[in-house]
């Protein structure tokens, strides 16, 4: 399996514009994440999937951010309209959860900056 | 909501040294991982953890699940510069999302 795909793997934008990023989870997983990260705050779960329908959306951080997994092998998240602070490097990671084992597996990172 | 405090927050350590770091939490957990993130790249599996008491090892990296549930600690043996980035520890809880400690930086000197 090729593992998570995101992209792009860099994106830089201009305040106001919207934005999409995209994941291919591991073929066969039924949870999605995506994850932000920033030196100040980490990795940050913004909001994750089970079987395509969002679970928890606690983390997203306004009503700006949006995501949508229209079926198994596919998610966005999308920013609109995009804002500097929110330049960060954006993960996904999906795995299976069969019995206790939950081996969450990342994709390389989309790394986003809003000029 | 659930926190893993992980520590320490950096080490700079000489190449052949033995390694030590470990996260806490309040909450207990059914399942502890640890990760490995090097520059530019996500996170990647190191060990993965499923019962308390449990104790696993992976070439030079052993890692076990606290016995209360809510600690883990990951050793490195003999490190080596490549060994150099930044570990996390993750805790989750059965059909619940992944909690991630805040990292430790690690740093070898030749």
């Amino acid at each position: 399996d090729a593992g998570v795909i995101q992209s792009p793997r860099h994106e830089v934008t201009e305040m106001g514009q919207e934005v999409t990023l995209r994941c291919k989870p591991i073929s066969g997983h039924d949870y999605l994440f995506w994850y932000r990260q920033t030196m100040m705050r980490g990795l940050e779960l913004l909001i994750y999937f089970n079987n395509n329908v969002p679970i928890d959306d606690s983390g997203m951080p306004e009503d700006r951010f949006s995501a949508k997994m229209p079926n198994a092998s596919f998610s966005t998240l999308k920013i609109q309209p995009s804002e500097p602070r929110d330049s960060a490097v954006y993960f996904c990671a999906s795995t299976h959860l069969v019995r206790e084992n939950t081996e969450a597996f990342f994709g390389q990172g989309t790394r986003l900056t809003v000029v | 909501g659930q926190q893993l405090n992980q520590s320490p927050q950096s080490m700079f350590i000489q190449e052949g040294e033995d390694v030590s770091m470990n996260c806490t939490s309040s909450s207990i957990f059914n399942t502890w991982l640890w990760y490995k993130q090097d520059p530019g790249e996500g996170p990647v599996l190191l060990i993965a953890l499923y019962k308390a008491g449990e104790l696993t090892s992976n070439g030079r990296l052993t890692a076990q699940f606290g016995i209360t549930r809510k600690d883990s600690f990951l050793n490195i043996s003999a490190s080596i510069p490549s060994d150099v980035g930044i570990y996390f520890c993750a805790g989750q809880r059965y059909g619940n999302k992944l909690v991630f400690g805040a990292g430790t930086i690690l740093r070898v000197k030749s």
